[in-house]
C-alpha cells in the first residue's frame, strides 16, 4: 500500500548544481507534506514542509513545490553541497485527523559529488 | 536547540524476551509517536500518544506492544515477547504546540536486534 512513493532510489549530482527529488502520493486526504533528511545511524531530521493551500515553500537553498492536481511534490536543493548527501524522505499526513501520523516514502539517496 | 533523545542506541535481545525502549521527547511537546524502520523498508507508524493515552495505533501495534509515559519526561515502548521480525530501528518523535505544530521531530533511534 504505497500511498507515498519516491520512485528514484538514488540520485547523483555535482556540487553546485541543482538536486531535484520527487515524490508522488495517492491519498487525496493528505494535505500536509514534509521532507526529512536522514544520515546513517541518525534519526530523520526535518527539512521543510508545505501545506496544500500553497504550491511553493522556500527556505534558503531548499524549495518544495506542490502540484495538487498531479499529486506530486518535489524538493529542489540549489546549490547542492557535499554535506547534503543523505537519504531524503517525503512524508505526508491528513491534518483533519487528530494525530498527524506520518506516511513515509521509501526515500531517495542523494549523493553530491565534489 | 531542543532535541528528542533515545536510549539505548542499540539493544540486542533473545527471542521471547521483553524489551523497553526509552525516549525523552522535547520538553514542551504534547504529542508523542513511535515509528519503526525494518532494514531496507519504509519508516512505518506504530502508535501516537496524547494526554496520557493512545490516540491511534497501526495494525503492527498488537498486544505485544505497549507505551507509557511514566513521568513528565520519559516516553517508553515495551515489547513483551520479542520476535525475530521485531528487529528494526525504532524512532521516537514528538510534536508540540505553537509555531510548528505540524512538524514531528525525531530522535536518533534505537536499533533492536532480536536473535
Amino acid at each position: 500500500d504505497q500511498q507515498v512513493k519516491q520512485n528514484s532510489p538514488s540520485l547523483s549530482v555535482q556540487e553546485g548544481r541543482i538536486s531535484i527529488l520527487n515524490c508522488d502520493y495517492t491519498n487525496s486526504m493528505f494535505d500536509y507534506f514534509l521532507w526529512y533528511k536522514k544520515y546513517p545511524a541518525e534519526g530523520p531530521t526535518f527539512l521543510i514542509s508545505i501545506s496544500s493551500i500553497k504550491d511553493k515553500n522556500e527556505d534558503g537553498r531548499f524549495t518544495v513545490f506542490l502540484n495538487k492536481s498531479a499529486k506530486h511534490l518535489s524538493l529542489h536543493i540549489v546549490p547542492s553541497q557535499p554535506g547534503d548527501s543523505a537519504v531524503y524522505f517525503c512524508a505526508a499526513f491528513n491534518s483533519g485527523g487528530s494525530n498527524y501520523k506520518l506516511t513515509f516514502g521509501k526515500g531517495t539517496l542523494l549523493t553530491v559529488n565534489p | 536547540e531542543p532535541e528528542v533523545t533515545q536510549t539505548p542506541s542499540h539493544q540486542v535481545t533473545q527471542m521471547g524476551q521483553e524489551v523497553i525502549l526509552r525516549c525523552v521527547p522535547i520538553s514542551n511537546h504534547l504529542y508523542f509517536y513511535w515509528y519503526r524502520q525494518i532494514l531496507g523498508q519504509k519508516v512505518e507508524f506504530l502508535v501516537s500518544f496524547y494526554n496520557n493515552e493512545i490516540s491511534e495505533k497501526s495494525e503492527i501495534f498488537d498486544d505485544q506492544f505497549s507505551v507509557e509515559r511514566p513521568d513528565g519526561s520519559n516516553f517508553t515502548l515495551k515489547i513483551r515477547s520479542t520476535k525475530l521480525e521485531d528487529s528494526a530501528m525504532y524512532f521516537c518523535a514528538s510534536r508540540g504546540t505553537g509555531v510548528r505544530t505540524d512538524t514531528q521531530y525525531f530522535g536518533p533511534g534505537t536499533r533492536l536486534t532480536v536473535l
